[in-house]
């Protein structure tokens, strides 16, 4: 089983709201990815989860804030965002983020409008 | 530098027609992981293939094909017999190091389409 699931799926949001993204895998993988995909662009890493431990933050603004509670778990929590930040967020696991066990399997995305 | 091109912006075949998707990389590791990944409409990125760099074998799995070339640093993805449900964008990635982490660097993608 190779699934990574995210909630919502759609998110409209208001440049005042807070909210959250959710992805969870139950693969007993130990790294975690979150990505931002504009259209017709490749995705951008934002951010790696190894052991539950942030390990890369790719220079990303404040306003969003990862989170990993547990293995199985990541949230990206929003506040404040852009119109500019709308776009597809994709969250990946890996069973390690070392070489030869760095595969990642994705999720179906959440599709994020910033009003 | 890593870095990955896919010339290939956009291409169009028409069903059961043969199309091959090129990927070019560029890294000074000598021991990489390159991948492809196709991303239907739906958004999901799907897992196709992993190769390592000491393993020039060429794999065939079903109807897909990919041919490494460690001479060219080019790892290519071939069709065969192309079906309407094939189009979606595909990406090549390339694994590398960042410090002490691992991520991918991404192509930009190639937009196959296929014509019933």
């Amino acid at each position: 089983d190779t699934e990574v699931t995210q909630t919502p799926k759609h998110l409209v949001m208001g440049m005042t709201n807070k909210k959250s993204l959710k992805c969870e895998q139950h693969m007993g993988h130990r790294a975690m990815y979150w990505y931002k995909q504009k259209a017709k662009k490749p995705p951008e890493l934002m951010f790696v989860y190894s052991y539950e431990k942030l390990s890369i933050n790719e220079s990303v603004p404040s306003r969003f804030s990862p989170e990993c509670p547990n293995s199985s778990l990541l949230n990206l929590h929003l506040h404040a965002l852009q119109p500019e930040d709308s776009a597809l967020y994709l969250c990946a696991s890996s069973p390690e983020n070392r070489i030869l066990t760095d595969t990642q399997y994705f999720g179906p995305g959440t599709r994020l409008t910033v009003l | 530098a890593q870095k990955v091109t896919q010339a290939q912006t956009e291409i169009s075949v028409v069903e059961k027609e043969d199309v091959t998707l090129d990927c070019v990389y560029e890294t000074r590791d000598t021991t990489y992981y390159l991948f492809w990944y196709k991303q239907p409409p739906s958004g999901e990125l799907v897992f196709l293939i992993r190769r390592n760099s000491f393993d020039e074998q060429n794999e065939i799995s079903g109807r897909y094909s990919w041919n490494f070339q460690k001479s060219t640093s080019s790892f290519n993805f071939t069709i065969t017999a192309s079906q309407v449900v094939d189009s979606a964008v595909y990406f090549c990635a390339l694994s590398v190091s960042s410090g002490s982490a691992r991520q991918l660097t991404f192509g930009s993608g190639t937009q196959l389409t296929v014509l019933p």
